[in-house]
C-alpha cells in the first residue's frame, strides 16, 4: 500500500537549518512529483513547494523562497526540504502529499498524505 | 489574510444540506480547476473533491463540489456527525506560480 513517512522535524532556534524527509513506498516514486504542505499550531493549510517527478521543475510559495529547498533522490524513494534562515512563524506540521489528478500539467495534492513531522522554532 | 476566502464556520444538523463557499480571482479559481480537502481533527487532510466536482474513490455522493467564474462551493446533503470536520479549498494561482489554499472553514454538526 502506499506509504508517505517524514522525519527530520525537531526544535531549532531562529537562523538554524534543518532538513525534512519524506520517505514514499508502494507507488513508483519516480513517476510522481512530491508537494510539502505545513500546517501552523491551530491554524490552516499553507502549500510550500512542489518538485515534479523527474526534479526538472520547482515552485515555492513566496513565504519560503530563497530560504526552502525541496529536492528528490528518485533512488531512494525520498523527497527533502532543506529549510534555511529559520523563523517563528515557520513552526508548524510539514506534511508530504503525492500530487493526483492532474489537469492540464497542474497537480493538486492528492490521495497520499504524510502524518506530518512537526517543526518548532523558537529562541 | 488567504489566497482564497472561505467563511470561518459552518454549522448544520444531521441530516441537513450545508454549503461552504470558496472566493478567488480570475488568476486562480476562474482559469484553474478547484479542490477540497476534509481534515479530521489529528489527522492529515484527504482530498475530498478534485476538478472542481469529482469525487476519488471512496468519498461518499453525498459530498459534491461546483464553480462559477472566481467562486466554487462544496455541497454536503445528508449530515452525519462524522462530517464534523475543517474543510479547505485549493487552486493553482497563476500569477503566484503555485497552489494557494483557503483558510479553511469549521463544520460543526449540531
Amino acid at each position: 500500500q502506499v506509504q508517505l513517512v517524514e522525519s527530520g522535524g525537531g526544535v531549532v532556534q531562529p537562523g538554524t537549518s534543518l532538513r525534512l524527509s519524506c520517505v514514499a513506498s508502494g507507488f513508483s516514486f519516480s513517476h510522481y512529483g512530491m508537494h510539502w504542505v505545513r500546517q501552523a499550531p491551530g491554524k490552516g493549510l499553507e502549500w510550500v513547494a512542489i518538485i515534479w517527478s523527474d526534479g526538472s521543475n520547482k515552485y515555492y510559495a513566496d513565504s519560503v523562497k530563497g530560504r526552502f529547498t525541496i529536492s528528490r533522490d528518485n533512488s531512494k524513494y525520498t523527497s527533502y526540504l532543506q529549510m534555511n534562515s529559520l523563523r517563528a512563524d515557520d513552526t508548524a506540521v510539514y506534511y508530504c502529499a503525492r500530487p493526483d489528478y492532474c489537469s492540464a500539467t497542474k497537480c493538486p495534492p492528492g490521495d497520499y498524505w504524510g502524518q506530518g513531522t512537526l517543526v518548532s522554532v523558537y529562541s | 489574510q488567504s489566497v482564497l476566502t472561505q467563511p470561518p464556520s459552518a454549522s448544520g444538523t444531521p441530516g441537513q444540506r450545508v454549503t461552504i463557499s470558496c472566493s478567488g480571482s480570475s488568476s486562480n479559481i476562474e482559469s484553474n480547476t478547484l479542490n477540497w480537502y476534509q481534515q479530521l481533527p489529528g489527522a492529515a487532510p484527504k482530498l475530498l473533491i478534485y476538478t472542481n466536482n469529482q469525487r476519488p474513490s471512496g468519498v461518499p455522493d453525498r459530498f459534491s463540489g461546483s464553480k462559477s467564474g472566481t467562486s466554487a462551493s462544496l455541497a454536503i446533503s445528508g449530515l452525519q456527525s462524522e462530517d464534523e470536520a475543517d474543510y479547505y479549498c485549493a487552486a493553482w494561482d497563476d500569477s503566484l506560480n503555485g497552489w494557494v489554499f483557503g483558510g479553511g472553514t469549521k463544520l460543526t454538526v449540531l
